[in-house]
């Protein structure tokens, strides 16, 4: 079985500050990892995946993550922050590397991200 | 269109009636998902169609939620017997492939609210 914990439910950061969110994974087979963005009355939009080759993975909008196999971490990070990063994100786990997945995502439970002017 | 499609954007049902969720996925897309996201949480899925074939439904929480994708393209959820608990938002996402690695394309959702 797969989960993954995001810790904080909140974050707040002022324009301009480091934007980190948080996401630990449980999963018993090599996985692939996923950053979903939610922005209000929308669907989910993808940041960026890890997919086992390089373990920092750069996405959309100035985002990335690292993939840290020993701390099962995969947490996002942008240098500086903007107004329009305001939103909801969800981290993702997805079934096995071994490619018999057909990619059912197991989500967290979200972070909601303030940015302050 | 370009992306994944849902309809109604809304719907109100009172409890006991039955509804009808319809999502039209990318053109192409061979995989389909369901999930079902409920308020300040983070979706769950709920059933997945690889082409018109429903490979998993496990997630569906009873036997009054149904799913079918009869031609592989457009799919459609039904609830049935509506009750307060199924009030969410239902997300249909699809893939061009499948496979583990393939990310998902969501559509805007469908927000159910049970009266």
């Amino acid at each position: 079985a797969q989960s993954v914990t995001q810790l904080g439910s909140h974050v707040s950061v002022s324009e301009g500050a480091l934007v980190l969110l948080r996401c630990n994974y449980s999963s018993s087979v090599p996985p692939y990892l996923f950053w979903y963005v939610q922005y209000p009355n929308q669907g989910l939009q993808l940041l960026l995946k890890y997919t086992s080759a390089a373990t920092l993975v750069k996405g959309i909008n100035g985002f990335e993550a690292e993939f840290k196999k020993s701390e099962t971490s995969f947490h996002l990070t942008k240098p500086s922050a903007h107004m329009s990063d305001a939103a909801e994100y969800f981290c993702a786990v997805s079934g096995d590397a071994g490619g018999t997945s057909y990619g059912k995502l197991t989500f967290g439970q979200g972070t909601i991200l303030t940015v302050h002017p | 269109g370009a992306g994944v499609s849902q309809s109604p954007r809304y719907k109100v049902a009172k409890r006991g009636q039955d509804v009808a969720l319809r999502c039209d996925p990318i053109s192409g897309h061979v995989s389909l998902f369901w999930y079902q996201q409920a308020l300040g949480q983070g979706p769950e899925f709920l059933t997945y169609f690889q082409n018109e074939a429903q490979l998993d439904k496990s997630g569906l929480p009873s036997d009054r939620f149904f799913a079918e994708r009869p031609e592989g393209s457009v799919s459609t959820l039904k609830i049935q017997r509506t009750q307060q608990e199924d009030s969410a938002v239902y997300l249909c996402a699809s893939s061009p492939r499948e496979g583990g690695s393939a990310p998902l394309h969501f559509g805007n959702g469908t927000r159910l609210t049970v009266t």
